[in-house]
């Protein structure tokens, strides 16, 4: 089945720090990714929609300057948190959707997640 | 706008029990509905499916139906086992800008 890969999972990191998180489909190209963030014990809530070769979609709320996002090829994303302090800890999962499969029923296929802690 | 709403957890079940967990939404359309699951540290994982009204999703003995007159999707398991344990996400997706819109997750905890 389709795969979505997330690097790193893990990551902690000193405030400040700029963090990258890459989101690859790995049998797919995706043409539209999505990046969430999720609190301990809570849903997930979508930050952006990334579109390659052209800008993400943010959501409101999400500062775009503060969450950098480039999809510059079908296969990658990549979500940069910029000047990182400790309130961006948290859990931030991509999915990517395949575009080969059509229609409403198509689901998103999600990676395991990086777990961002800033100290 | 859209908007979905589970029962809260965390859930305790023995196991072999009946599970349940309700779903409801709200949405403008005719949106597509999904049950994600997420065991411990992980990302989520598509458990089920449903497109449209009186379809029923099932995948590993969990079922849930497309109820248009009483927008539920209500989540379905005959009897749980330990291996069932993680938090379950009720979604739905507008068939305009593909966005999923997701329930705040209910924590089902099975014990042996």
């Amino acid at each position: 089945g389709a795969v979505v890969s997330q690097h790193p999972s893990w990551v902690i990191c000193k405030s400040g720090t700029s963090v990258k998180i890459e989101c690859r489909s790995l049998d797919f190209q995706a043409t539209t990714m999505f990046w969430y963030r999720q609190f301990p014990k809570q849903s997930l809530m979508l930050m952006a929609t990334s579109n390659e070769g052209s800008k993400a979609t943010y959501e409101q709320g999400v500062e775009k300057d503060k969450f950098l996002i480039n999809h510059a090829s079908l296969t990658l994303s990549t979500l940069t948190v910029t000047s990182a302090h400790p309130e961006d800890s948290s859990f931030y999962i991509c999915s990517a959707r395949d575009p080969a499969r059509q229609g409403g029923g198509q689901p998103q296929h999600f990676g395991d997640g990086t777990r961002l802690s800033i100290l | 706008g859209d908007s979905v709403t589970q029962m809260e957890g965390p859930v305790t079940l023995s196991e072999e029990a009946f599970l349940t967990i309700n779903c409801t939404y709200t949405a403008t359309g005719y949106p597509s509905l999904f049950w994600y699951v997420q065991y411990p540290g992980e990302g989520l994982q598509l458990l089920l499916k449903a497109t449209k009204a009186d379809d029923k999703g099932s995948n590993k003995g969990f079922e849930a139906t497309y109820r248009k007159e009483t927008t539920s999707f209500h989540l379905e398991k005959g009897s749980v086992q330990v291996s069932d344990s993680a938090v379950y996400f009720c979604a739905l997706k507008d068939n305009q800008g593909g966005k999923l819109i997701f329930g705040q997750g209910t924590e089902l905890s099975v014990k042996p």
